[in-house]
């Protein structure tokens, strides 16, 4: 277990569909990372939070969004659903402030394997 | 843009064989980090090397970045079966400590028994 939690673990859905990640990063850690991981893609960053406040944006689509509560857990919502959206989702945290500048590393959850019909 | 390139991209060995994997980018990073992944699950971070010039050894794995800070590599001494997974290298950016860092695609390594 590395502490990140991610729910549900499985999805499957149909096109034009709506559906919400779940992510809560590991005790103490502040900052959360989205990332898709598809076959033909690779690991690709979607978006940073940190502390409640979205940090850095990558290539993430229009359809989708994303917030991190109070509470720092995190929800990605992935809406109007295409078939090309099938992938794994990550959610990653960090906390490190050791040295300034220097990003020592994610701890990464199980993801969620969406599968879009 | 920042990118970064892993070769080779598949690695196939018998178990005790060593083996180099290496990551390059035309970008400076302010710290490189090694993470293995098994299917369906979520990257695990094994090392992060932040000196140019640096070499961090785990067991039977070492590592080092590149004095530019521009490359890394990752040997792997008498690999074993339980070493298969997905390698992917990581490059973090010089703005902040929090800046999002930028995988490269993967290396594949099967060891075979």
């Amino acid at each position: 277990d590395s502490g990140v939690t991610q729910t549900p673990k499985h999805l499957i859905t149909a096109t034009g569909q709506r559906v919400t990640l779940r992510c809560s990063p590991r005790s103490g850690d502040l900052s959360v990372y989205w990332y898709q991981q598809s076959l033909d893609q690779g690991l690709q960053f979607l978006i940073q939070y940190y502390n409640g406040e979205e940090r850095a944006k990558g290539n993430i689509l229009e359809r989708f969004s994303a917030q991190q509560f109070p509470d720092l857990h995190s929800e990605l919502n992935l809406s109007s659903l295409e078939l090309g959206d099938s992938a794994l989702y990550f959610c990653a945290s960090s906390g490190s402030l050791d040295f300034p500048g220097v990003n020592y590393g994610y701890t990464f959850g199980s993801g969620t394997r969406l599968t879009v019909v | 843009t920042q990118l970064l390139e892993q070769s080779p991209q598949f690695l196939s060995i018998q178990e005790g064989e060593n083996l180099t994997v290496y990551c390059n980018s035309s970008s400076v990073f302010s710290s490189l980090q090694w993470y293995r992944q098994e299917p369906g699950e979520g990257p695990v971070l094994l090392v992060t090397v932040v000196t140019g010039g640096e070499v961090k050894k785990l067991k039977r794995l070492t590592f080092q970045f590149g004095d530019a800070r521009k490359d890394s590599s990752l040997h792997i001494t008498a690999a074993q079966p339980g070493d298969t997974g997905l390698y992917l290298c990581a490059g973090a950016g010089m703005k902040t400590s929090y800046d999002k860092v930028i995988f490269g695609p993967g290396t594949s390594l099967s060891v075979i028994p």
